[in-house]
């Protein structure tokens, strides 16, 4: 089955700052990668995604890249606000169809004011 | 959301009680799925459901069972609670590929 790797498990960054999230999967069937971000004592939310056949794909302050042929994908968040601060999940699937999602163990982000 | 609920949304019970977290949902959605949720280590999948009668284990299945009583409500059981199956727990439910989740029900097995 699919096994999803995130790295780091903590960051702390100055607020202004750049984030870096960076995830690995192993089945190369997946093609369907969103990102969850879950606020303290929230329910995580799915905030972006990308699928296979896209390398990068932007939202304002937040992007996600891919790379097929390495099997990552990262989340970038510029500039960092305070409400930044929160723990993000990487996933990996099968896009559309019937699939289970593999969730990464998660990093949490702590943006310094 | 309020679209997806849970009950209860903390519970206190001891070793080796039984015990039902429930899940409810309005957004019509076929896929359902429970997860629990340790520091450290993400969301692990224990059972997922794709229709009324479709019923899947997922990572984590040992001591947990699930019943899909309709499309809209999905179920998880702890036959014999452990200390171990301490968690906050999470149903979701997704249409094609986002993924909507509950509130989360915390549970805490002494």
């Amino acid at each position: 089955g699919e096994n999803v790797e995130q790295h780091p498990s903590t960051l702390s960054v100055q607020e202004g700052d750049s984030a870096v999230i960076k995830c690995t999967y192993s089945d190369s069937a997946s093609n369907y990668f969103p990102w969850y971000k879950q606020e303290l004592g929230k329910r995580p939310q799915l905030i972006i995604d990308i699928r296979s056949n896209v390398g990068e794909k932007k939202d304002q302050r937040i992007a996600v890249t891919l790379n097929k042929t390495a099997k990552h994908f990262s989340l970038h968040i510029t500039e960092t606000q305070p409400e930044d601060s929160a723990v993000y999940f990487c996933a990996a699937s099968k896009a559309g169809g019937y699939q289970k999602v593999t969730f990464g163990t998660g990093t949490k982000l702590q943006v310094i004011p | 959301d309020a679209d997806v609920t849970q009950t209860p949304r903390n519970r206190i019970t001891k070793t080796g009680k039984r015990i039902m977290l429930e899940c409810s949902q309005t957004k019509g959605h076929d896929r359902m799925y429970w997860y629990r949720q340790d520091p450290g280590l993400g969301l692990r999948l224990i059972y997922y459901s794709f229709d009324v009668k479709d019923i899947n284990k997922g990572e984590i299945s040992d001591g947990y069972s699930v019943s899909r009583q309709a499309q809209a409500k999905f179920s998880l059981s702890l036959e014999s609670a452990i200390p171990n199956q301490t968690a906050l727990y999470f149903c979701a439910t997704s249409d094609r590929n986002e993924q909507f989740f509950g509130p989360g029900t915390r549970l805490t097995v002494l």
